[in-house]
């Protein structure tokens, strides 16, 4: 199984609301991302994990909270997001033995805030 | 982190060859260079990768200059399905880390003509 989930596909949220995104991987990989895309650029880093520790933030405002309960799973939790928050956020996860560490992506969930 | 420069936009015809184009001059020893693509509305997907050496796949070839400031992802046969854009990344270690990052440049906006 090499395939990364992620639910849901589609979120609208008003900007006082409180949302989880969800991924999940079985590929037994011990580091997960989170990437958000805005429309028509390409994917900007916002967290890695690596064995289900916070390794790195790229700077992202503190109403994104990722949590990795598991080596499997991994949320972002959103709360009071701003219009320009919506994009697509995509999941990503790589094995952390030798070589390339291609990342797998998942299919992403397209946020909307209103 | 190292950059990569890649033409906006390829045209192909289906069934033709296409050769999609990397600069990376500021690379350093120890980076990959990874090739991802991105269909509509999907995850990027990772199509290949190398260090110093060519390398193919099932999914594409990879030239790499000798003196690795260039690269040339092939696609022998283009198909409708490869209409996608087509990222150059150099994996970067960051910090000492086992799993690196991939920081993502605008890519390369590919259309196959029927």
């Amino acid at each position: 199984d090499t395939e990364v989930t992620q639910t849901p596909k589609h979120l609208v949220m008003g900007m006082t609301n409180k949302k989880s995104l969800k991924c999940e991987q079985h590929m037994g990989h011990r580091a997960m991302y989170w990437y958000k895309q805005k429309a028509k650029k390409p994917p900007e880093l916002m967290f890695v994990y690596s064995y289900e520790k916070l390794s790195i933030n790229e700077s992202v405002p503190s109403r994104f909270s990722p949590e990795c309960p598991n080596s499997s799973l991994l949320n972002l939790h959103l709360h009071a997001l701003q219009p320009e928050d919506s994009a697509l956020y995509l999941c990503a996860s790589t094995g952390l033995a030798g070589g390339a560490y291609e990342q797998y992506f998942g299919p992403g969930t397209r946020l909307t805030v209103t | 982190d190292a950059k990569t420069t890649q033409p906006n936009s390829m045209e192909s015809n289906e069934e033709e060859p296409v050769h999609l184009p990397c600069n990376h001059s500021t690379i350093s020893g120890t980076d990959y260079i990874h090739w991802y693509r991105q269909l509509p509305s999907q995850g990027p997907e990772y199509v290949i990768h190398g260090l110093t050496s060519n390398v193919n796949n099932r999914m594409a070839s990879l030239a790499i200059a000798e003196d690795r400031k260039s690269s040339t992802l092939i696609l022998h046969r283009a198909t409708l399905r490869d209409a996608a854009v087509y990222y150059c990344i150099l994996r970067d270690l960051e910090g000492g880390t086992s799993y690196g990052k991939l920081t993502f440049g605008q890519g390369t906006i590919l259309t196959v003509h029927p």
